[in-house]
């Protein structure tokens, strides 16, 4: 199955830098990739996703690169705030996948998680 | 509009006792997935379900059972609970029948501790 590998485990940066969170996958028929925030006591939520047809997309601060020949996204967020402080976990899943034991369907496989904290 | 909704938000039970969390997805969302959060493990995925069929399943025992009414609430249940079990039980929604095409939504989660 797929499996998903995420560096750094955690991450300090100074508020208004740069960071840079990096995750390799498996499966080269993973073709979706999402990024989520998790903050203290609250679930994931989504902040941007990439499809396998597309080598990047930004969203303001935030923005994801593929490549899909080393099997690597990336997630990238500027102007870094205290407020961006949290646990960040990359995902990668298959869109209408259909495995030899089954299907893609609703499973996400999730990287370890970054812990990112933004320094005032 | 609602996000998603699990309950409760905390539980304790004792080993060997069964527990059932609920989940309602947001409105219009027929697909649920159920995940595991722990420290050790990170995110597991459970099983996923659309229209009150499980269509996928992950690696988990079979004490670890789900199932979706026809409203698309979804409930799933541990049996013979194990200390092991103790984790963050995280439900997600989406609205398309390939439920990764317009993405996940998560709840906030249920937080168990088997003592």
């Amino acid at each position: 199955g797929e499996n998903v590998e995420q560096h750094p485990s955690t991450l300090s940066v100074q508020e208004g830098d740069s960071a840079v969170i990096k995750c390799t996958y498996s499966d080269s028929a993973s073709n979706y990739f999402p990024w989520y925030k998790q903050e203290l006591g609250k679930g994931p939520q989504l902040i941007i996703d990439i499809r396998s047809n597309v080598g990047e997309k930004k969203d303001q601060r935030i923005a994801v690169t593929l490549n899909k020949t080393a099997k690597h996204f990336s997630l990238h967020i500027t102007e870094t705030q205290p407020e961006d402080s949290a646990v960040y976990f990359c995902a990668a899943s298959g869109i209408g996948m259909r495995g030899a034991g089954g299907t893609s369907y609703g499973k996400l496989t999730f990287g370890q998680g970054t812990i990112l904290t933004v320094h005032p | 509009k609602a996000g998603v909704t699990q309950t409760p938000r905390y539980l304790i039970k004792t080993r060997g006792q069964q527990v059932t969390l609920s989940c309602s997805p947001i409105s219009g969302h027929r697909s649920v997935s159920w995940y595991q959060q722990t420290p050790g493990q990170g995110l597991q995925f459970l099983f996923e379900y659309f229209s009150e069929t499980q269509r996928n399943k992950g690696n988990f025992p079979g004490r670890f059972s789900g199932r979706q009414f026809s409203n698309s609430r979804s409930e799933m249940n541990v049996s013979t609970l194990e200390l092991g079990d103790s984790a963050l039980y995280l439900c997600a929604s989406s609205r398309s029948l390939d439920s990764a095409f317009y993405g996940y939504t998560f709840g906030s989660g249920t937080r168990l501790t088997v003592v």
